[in-house]
């Protein structure tokens, strides 16, 4: 199965600050996913990103608060900006690794003071 | 609108008893499926996962999920519950290809 690395693994940041957030594969992927998980609740797609394309958003996310780079089929970025303490979360990155299913990266878990 | 649902939010079973996780979906097509466990401060870990074939499906840890098409389930089932499966359990579904949407969990506590 693919392997993600993501990074930073954790942060608390200061409300109004951003924050950037990095997924790198181990292979070519044509989609990658962001996630938010809030505390005790379950996984909420953000958008999905495909490269040399703007990224698709769900409803509730926008890019201004949520811009996504995905500059080649092995990386992306999600930076979330402006940040106020409702944005404290763990934020994954997937990949659909087609023969596996889907591939998490570890997650960044995000406190905003 | 394509939908998973988890009706249990919490559910308690004694160390060695039968457990059994339902899950449920609204999708237009057979979905790909899946069952996720979280375990506290953790990462997400596959269980198990039924693309198509039988629909029966086992899984790591011990468990296995049987899909019936007729009732748009995927339930997850273990014969035996150990005290470390205590856990959120999450059921996934996708369409092929595309992100994955999950349930709102099924938190599990294990009693001695």
């Amino acid at each position: 199965s693919a392997v993600i690395s993501q990074k930073p693994s954790r942060d608390i940041c200061q409300r109004g600050t951003s924050l950037t957030i990095q997924c790198q594969v181990d292979s070519q992927v044509t989609m990658m996913f962001w996630y938010r998980q809030q505390p005790g609740q379950s996984l909420t797609l953000i958008a999905t990103a495909n490269q040399g394309s703007e990224a698709t958003y769900e409803s509730g996310f926008v890019i201004d608060k949520f811009p996504i780079s995905r500059p080649n089929l092995t990386f992306s970025t999600l930076t979330v900006s402006n940040m106020s303490p409702e944005d404290s979360s763990i934020y994954l990155c997937s990949v659909n690794d087609r023969d596996y299913g889907y591939t998490f990266g570890s997650g960044t878990r995000l406190t905003v003071v | 609108a394509q939908s998973v649902t988890q009706p249990d939010i919490h559910i308690t079973v004694s160390e060695g008893a039968s457990l059994e996780l339902r899950c449920n979906y609204s999708y237009g097509a057979t979905p790909y499926l899946f069952w996720y466990v979280q375990s506290p401060g953790q990462g997400l870990q596959l269980l198990l996962k039924y693309f198509s074939g039988d629909t029966l499906v086992q899984g790591i840890k011990g468990f296995e999920a049987e899909f019936k098409r007729s009732q748009s389930s995927f339930n997850l089932r273990k014969p035996s519950v150990h005290w470390s499966d205590a856990a959120e359990y999450f059921c996934a579904v996708s369409n092929s290809g595309y992100a994955l949407n999950f349930g709102k969990g099924t938190s599990l506590l294990v009693t001695p």
